[in-house]
């Protein structure tokens, strides 16, 4: 089993709908995780943390599931400037310094 | 501007001719890392440094070398490169593991 996996999709939805992805992570001892944006070929960029429960940033929410072991990014209604790879990110906890990246998410908002 | 700033942005090389990839962030963090994105695989750390002079070995190692001499430098480098090493690679600082990342623009580096 991978340490992060994610549902690569495409998630293909038209504007103004809401679409949620999860991620699943192996290490129940992880205790932050992160969701990146990463637009075709670019660099990923951070679009939220996740430390407690949850977090809500405008149109997005992140939600933590410990007992189950899976984050989740929720997108209501969606733009079509909301296009791109969605990457899962968990540091590897016990002290190795490491990020585990997803494979990514892709959402392609049509119009 | 806080940025993290990679060079070259596109090389194309043959194999075994030794090439380095430069990486310098300006935001004075200590955690730098690099990483290669391969289709369907995501991003693999290749290598990290924890602080000057000190890095360890990601999950993918192998074929690469880093350094870490000033803090604001982590360049990488591959002393025989080979095709299997094509791919995309981006350096990222952060303050520390927990805290946001950020990345350079990335370097698409081919190897024929």
């Amino acid at each position: 089993r991978k340490e992060v996996e994610q549902d690569p999709g495409p998630f293909n939805v038209p504007e103004g709908a809401t679409v949620a992805f999860n991620c699943t992570y192996s290490n129940s001892a992880s205790q932050s995780f992160f969701w990146y944006r990463q637009d075709c070929r670019k660099e990923p960029k951070l679009l939220m943390s996740v430390y407690s429960s949850g977090n809500e940033d405008g149109r997005f929410t992140a939600q933590l599931n410990r007992a189950s072991q899976y984050i989740s990014l929720l997108i209501r209604d969606s733009k079509l400037s909301d296009s791109a790879t969605y990457l899962c990110v968990v540091p590897r906890p016990g002290g190795y310094n490491k990020l585990i990246f997803g494979a990514g998410t892709r959402l392609a908002v049509h119009p | 501007e806080a940025q993290v700033t990679q060079n070259p942005r596109y090389l194309i090389t043959v194999t075994g001719k030794k090439l380095t990839v430069t990486c310098s962030q300006n935001m004075n963090h200590e955690y730098m890392s690099w990483y290669r994105q391969d289709p369907g695989l995501g991003l693999r750390q290749i290598y990290y440094s924890m602080n000057v002079e000190v890095t360890d070995k990601g999950d993918v190692p192998e074929g690469y070398k880093v350094s870490r001499k000033e803090k604001r430098n982590f360049p990488l480098i591959l002393e025989s490169p080979s095709p299997n090493q094509t791919s995309l690679y981006f350096c990222a600082s952060s303050r520390d593991m927990n805290t946001e990342a950020f990345f350079g623009q990335g370097t698409r580096l081919t190897v024929v």
